[in-house]
């Protein structure tokens, strides 16, 4: 067990909806990153935040966006769904800043399926 | 032709067999992460190098910055390391990642 935690883990939507994943992390880490994996593109960084702010912009679509919260938790949500946007969504968390150079922890994964 | 690019794309060993899955890079890096992933999807971060060598049980990681390449062994593998074996690089603020490879231990 990571100690980094998502929901839900699963999610079954429409084309054109929105949804909202959600991630809390390690206890004490203040870094949250996102990323997405899917069977065409594999494993992509999308965002990180770093004590509620936003630090590093990967290839996120417009229609994706994310915050933390005081408490530390993130949420990254996707709207105007396509069926490309169906995909394992994967948060981690790393102590500090400098998580690029630092060691990762991922939560289970959100499986978000677009029909 | 991609950023990080690893080989083989699939392996298969039979238990107890040395491992090597290899990584190479085009870009510079801050570091460079091992990832495991198992078939239930849930990702394990293995190692984050900068610079060497290091060991975790049977698990060895190396990488040589001058040659941007990396090595990830396993010795004495066992059905259990069955898994895809992620390399990824960390750049400034950006993360990029292989394809992976898949690793299969038969007993």
């Amino acid at each position: 067990d990571s100690g980094v935690t998502q929901t839900p883990k699963h999610l079954i939507t429409a084309t054109g909806q929105r949804v909202t994943l959600r991630c809390s992390p390690r206890s004490g880490d203040l870094s949250v990153y996102w990323y997405q994996q899917s069977l065409d593109q594999g494993l992509q960084f999308l965002i990180q935040y770093y004590n509620g702010e936003e630090r590093a912009k990967g290839n996120i679509l417009e229609r994706f966006s994310a915050q933390q919260f005081p408490d530390l938790h993130s949420e990254l949500n996707l709207s105007s769904l396509e069926l490309g946007d169906s995909a394992l969504y994967f948060c981690a968390s790393s102590p500090g800043l400098a998580g690029f150079t630092g060691e990762l922890f991922f939560g289970e994964g959100s499986r978000l399926t677009v029909l | 032709k991609n950023e990080v690019e690893q080989s083989p794309q699939n392996l298969t060993a039979q238990e107890g067999e040395f491992i090597t899955i290899n990584c190479s890079y085009s870009v510079g890096i801050s570091a460079l992460h091992w990832l495991q992933q198992h078939p239930g999807g849930g990702i394990v971060s293995l190692f984050m190098l900068s610079s060497g060598k290091k060991k975790h049980g049977r698990l060895i990681a190396t990488i040589n910055i001058q040659e941007k390449h990396s090595s990830l062994h396993i010795t004495a593998s066992h059905p259990r390391d069955s898994a895809v074996y992620i390399c990824a690089v960390s750049l400034n603020n950006d993360m990029r990642f292989g394809a992976g490879t898949r690793l299969t231990v038969k007993p």
